[in-house]
């Protein structure tokens, strides 16, 4: 299968900080990205849908200036969370989508868990 | 958003039990994914079906894709204390390939 990475894998800092968080796709090309985010005993939230070479589509109610995401190639997507407040602690997962012939599906990222005190 | 319906939401069973669990939409899917999430771990890919009667395996795991392409199920056979965990369903959504998920399944086994 396809593998994807994640850095880092936790991350506490103090509010008002940014944090940035990396998305790697590892033996692939990835022209589409996803990142989520999930609270705890809840499935995943979709967050925004990141296309190398373009802006990324945010869902309704995520806001672009506090998530900021850049794909700025096709194995490398970036989320970075600015002036994280409490309420931004949580656990972001992120996803490539792999089409190759008959087959197309999203492999994930093992998280990072983001504590903001 | 819109949801897939997954049940049951939790399974209590005994280590070599087998296990069924399923997925229900209103909507037609194209594709079905099933993942398996630890906590603390992201999803991992279980199982991945593409046309309507689809009957794929993966080790003790085997799952359908409803002949209507509004269902599918995922079947463990022999369940092993490595089993337990949250067992997701999944469809894309459209064209760029956004999923729609199922609550979940959690899997908990009795020694």
């Amino acid at each position: 299968g396809a593998v994807v990475s994640q850095h880092p894998s936790w991350v506490i800092c103090k509010s008002g900080t940014s944090v940035k968080i990396e998305c790697r796709s590892l033996d692939f090309q990835a022209t589409t990205m996803f990142w989520y985010r999930q609270f705890p005993k809840q499935s995943l939230m979709l967050m925004a849908t990141s296309n190398e070479g373009s802006k990324a589509t945010y869902e309704q109610g995520v806001e672009k200036d506090k998530f900021l995401i850049n794909h700025a190639s096709l194995t490398l997507s970036t989320l970075t969370v600015t002036s994280a407040h409490p309420e931004d602690s949580s656990f972001y997962i992120c996803s490539a989508r792999v089409a190759r012939h008959s087959t197309d599906t999203q492999y994930f990222g093992p998280g990072t868990r983001l504590t903001v005190l | 958003g819109q949801q897939l319906n997954q049940s049951p939401q939790s399974m209590f069973i005994q280590e070599g039990e087998d296990v069924s669990m399923n997925c229900t939409s209103s909507s037609i899917f194209n594709t079905w994914l099933w993942y398996k999430q630890d906590p603390g771990e992201g999803p991992v890919l279980l199982i991945a079906l593409y046309k309507a009667g689809e009957l794929t395996s993966n080790g003790r795991l085997t799952a359908q894709f409803g002949i209507t392409r509004k269902d599918s199920f995922l079947n463990i056979s022999a369940s092993i204390p490595s089993d337990v965990g949250i067992y997701f369903c999944a469809g894309p959504m459209d064209s760029n390939y956004q999923l729609i998920w199922g609550a979940g399944t959690k899997l908990i086994i009795k020694p």
